[in-house]
């Protein structure tokens, strides 16, 4: 089973649609959380941390639940910028401070 | 903001040469490098942690002598593919952190992309 796991998609989306993104992680100890985003051929960015009362920037919301050990990412109102794949990163679960990365999501959003 | 400068972004070299990437810490000391391997349509790979001073840990089945990475100073760190062959084509990227685990705490370069012919 991997660590982290999430749908590959492609999720092609009409522009201005909601469309919500989930990942599991496999590792109980882990306790930091955050959803990159990579665009292609580029080094991933950081677009958000996951907080477990679930946090909001804009129109991207994350939540974060421990006990299913299960994270989403809802984009509101999609761009044709938010064209990219997304990625749901776990640490470790250690103190070596490693990142985990999911498979990462594509996301189209069309005109 | 925290920045780590990574060349080269691409090379193309001929099978059985090595390849030597850096990553630099520009404006922070990097206690933790971590290097990744991505393949095309996969995620990214944890290869090895270095630490500045000591040995890389490298990840079950990664090479050990085959990728040989230095931490030699808390703004460097190498990554030297040797003697590559095709199948070591992929997308390399470092992070850096200076200790912190949080939000501010890992720091990308932009990659290279090694092509082996």
């Amino acid at each position: 089973r991997k660590e982290v796991e999430q749908d590959p998609g492609p999720f092609n989306v009409p522009e201005g649609a909601t469309v919500a993104f989930n990942c599991t992680y496999s590792n109980s100890a882990s306790q930091s959380f955050f959803w990159y985003r990579q665009d292609c051929r580029k080094e991933p960015k950081l677009l958000m941390s996951v907080y477990s009362s679930g946090n909001e920037d804009g129109r991207f919301t994350a939540q974060l639940n421990r006990a299913s050990q299960y994270i989403s990412l809802l984009i509101r109102d999609s761009k044709l910028s938010d064209s990219a794949t997304y990625l749901c990163v776990v640490n470790g679960g250690s103190n070596t401070g490693k990142l985990i990365f999911g498979q990462g999501t594509t996301l189209q959003v069309k005109p | 903001g925290a920045v780590v400068s990574q060349h080269p972004s691409r090379v193309i070299c001929k099978s059985g040469t090595s390849v030597k990437i850096e990553c630099r810490s520009l404006d922070f000391q990097a206690t933790t490098m971590f290097w990744y391997r991505q393949f095309p349509k996969q995620s990214l790979m944890l290869m090895a942690t270095s630490n500045e001073g000591s040995k890389a840990t490298y990840e079950q089945g990664v090479e050990k002598d085959k990728f040989l990475i230095n931490h030699a100073s808390l703004t460097l760190s190498t990554l030297t593919v040797t003697s590559a062959h095709p199948e070591d084509s992929s997308f390399y990227i470092c992070s850096a952190t200076q200790g912190g685990r949080g939000v501010s705490g890992y720091t990308f370069g932009s990659g290279t992309r090694l092509t082996v012919v």
